[in-house]
């Protein structure tokens, strides 16, 4: 059984701050990961993917992932009242299957 | 590029009722997924499509659950009868095809919340 774990929320930040969310998963053949981003009533969105260890950024959006210790994050700067949503790691469920495993997902809310 | 359709966008029936859900992809997507959302978990895959086959069916209730994808293009999924612990949003998501080392985007259409009473 495949398994995402995400930091549990909610995660309350101040506008302008550095919102940090982690995810950690049990499969060790993943090759790429995807963040999407679910506002409340809305369907998930897709935010960031990152295939290779290391960081990658995307304005105010930073991806982390250390395949060793099958553990990625994802960093918001400067945090807005817009980025409030449910944040899902998505992990694939494995080389070959095309699936995605997601997580609960963290609630994030940022306090204007 | 018009985005993954899915009607219809809410329903409300009686336990024991049927009904069903249909989705279009974005346009040339090979792969079809359908996944059911219970309030406060993340999306969980109930079937797998590539073109009009079934590339896994896993986790999708059997006894219960039905859906095709004919032609390839469209699909449709099926509760009959439903349970109160079917209520959920039923989001259908596509991607280009399932080939090469890394999974490929998928794009959520804008799901449908059922209520099963």
């Amino acid at each position: 059984q495949k398994e995402v774990e995400q930091n549990s929320g909610p995660l309350s930040v101040p506008e302008g701050a550095i919102a940090s969310l982690n995810c950690t998963y049990s499969d060790r053949v993943s090759q790429s990961f995807f963040w999407y981003r679910q506002y409340s009533g809305k369907s998930p969105e897709l935010i960031m993917s990152i295939y290779s260890n290391g960081d990658k950024e995307d304005g105010r959006f930073t991806a982390q992932l250390n395949k060793a210790s099958q553990y990625v994050s994802l960093l918001i700067r400067d945090s807005q009242p817009s980025d409030s949503a449910t944040y899902l790691c998505a992990p694939p469920s494995g080389a070959g299957s095309y699936q995605l495993t997601f997580g609960k997902g963290t609630k994030l809310s940022v306090i204007p | 590029e018009a985005g993954v359709a899915q009607s219809p966008r809410y329903k409300i029936i009686e336990k024991r009722q049927s009904v069903a859900f249909w989705c279009n992809p974005i346009s040339g997507h090979a792969t079809l997924y359908w996944y059911q959302q219970i309030l406060g978990q993340g999306p969980k895959l109930l079937i797998q499509f590539q073109n009009n086959g079934v590339v896994d069916d896993s986790q999708l209730p059997k006894d219960r659950f039905s859906a095709e994808r004919l032609k390839g293009v469209d699909s449709t999924l099926k509760i009959q009868p439903a349970k109160l612990e079917d209520s959920a949003v039923y989001l259908c998501a596509s991607s280009p095809r399932a080939g090469g080392l890394y999974q490929e985007t998928q794009y959520f259409g804008p799901g449908t919340r059922l209520l099963v009473l």
